[in-house]
């Protein structure tokens, strides 16, 4: 059974950092297009960060320079590295599994059950 | 970027009755890389179509998709009332991602 779990999500202060991670399971991380998305309060969802199965990496404007997305390949395990925080990247972070290539890559089958990023004095 | 918008922002209907979702690029999307997603409250989205037209694994045949280049429907024939959430179309065929503002279905 394919499972992805998030954690790290908290309550961090503006110009903070924090690291998420995801532990998958029922799959191989390195074998799939992996992204995060968001989700403000209330709001819609946003693309956030992709790593395609070949390493490459991507990143909406809104977090360039300053979020780095990676992964475990030993640990099956996708992480998203966020630095200089902001009042505007509070959200809910999903972890999303795509397909195994450029066709299906960008499209979400599984999905985490998110965790909360509160940026805040 | 690709803006998508949805309408109507809300639909209130009954269950048993038709709904109809638009979702409207503001450039050419190939069907290949539109899709169509439904998240209840507190849950993480789930897929539901793909491909502008095929129906994820285990997604009942009373939701289908239809569309091309720039205008792209989803259709549940009869809602169930497990079907009142809120519905977001996406494109990955031109980076960035992008999905759309979404269209919440309400119970009338």
């Amino acid at each position: 059974e394919v499972q992805l779990v998030e954690s790290g999500g908290g309550l961090i202060q503006p110009g903070g950092s924090l690291r998420l991670s995801c532990a998958a399971s029922g799959f191989t991380v390195s074998s799939y297009y992996m992204s995060w998305v968001r989700q403000a309060p209330g709001k819609g969802l946003e693309w956030v960060s992709l790593i395609y199965s070949g390493g490459r990496t991507y990143y909406a404007d809104s977090v360039k320079g300053r979020f780095t997305i990676s992964r475990d390949n030993s640990k099956n395990a996708l992480y998203l590295q966020m630095n200089s925080l902001r009042a505007e990247d509070t959200a809910v972070y999903y972890c999303a599994r795509g397909g195994t290539g450029y066709t299906s890559g960008g499209r979400f089958d599984y999905w985490g059950q998110g965790t909360l990023v509160t940026v805040s004095s | 970027e690709i803006v998508l918008t949805q309408s109507p922002g809300t639909l209130s209907l009954s269950p048993g009755e038709r709904a109809t979702l638009s979702c409207r690029a503001s450039q050419s999307v190939t069907s290949s890389y539109l899709t169509w997603y439904q998240q209840k409250p507190g849950q993480a989205p789930r897929l539901l179509i793909y491909a502008a037209s095929s129906r994820a694994t285990g997604i009942p045949d009373r939701f289908s998709g239809s569309g091309s280049g720039t205008d792209f429907t989803l259709t549940i024939s009869r809602l169930e009332p497990e079907d009142f959430a809120v519905y977001y179309c996406q494109q990955y065929g031109s980076s960035p991602g992008t999905f759309g503002q979404g269209t919440k279905v309400e119970i009338k």
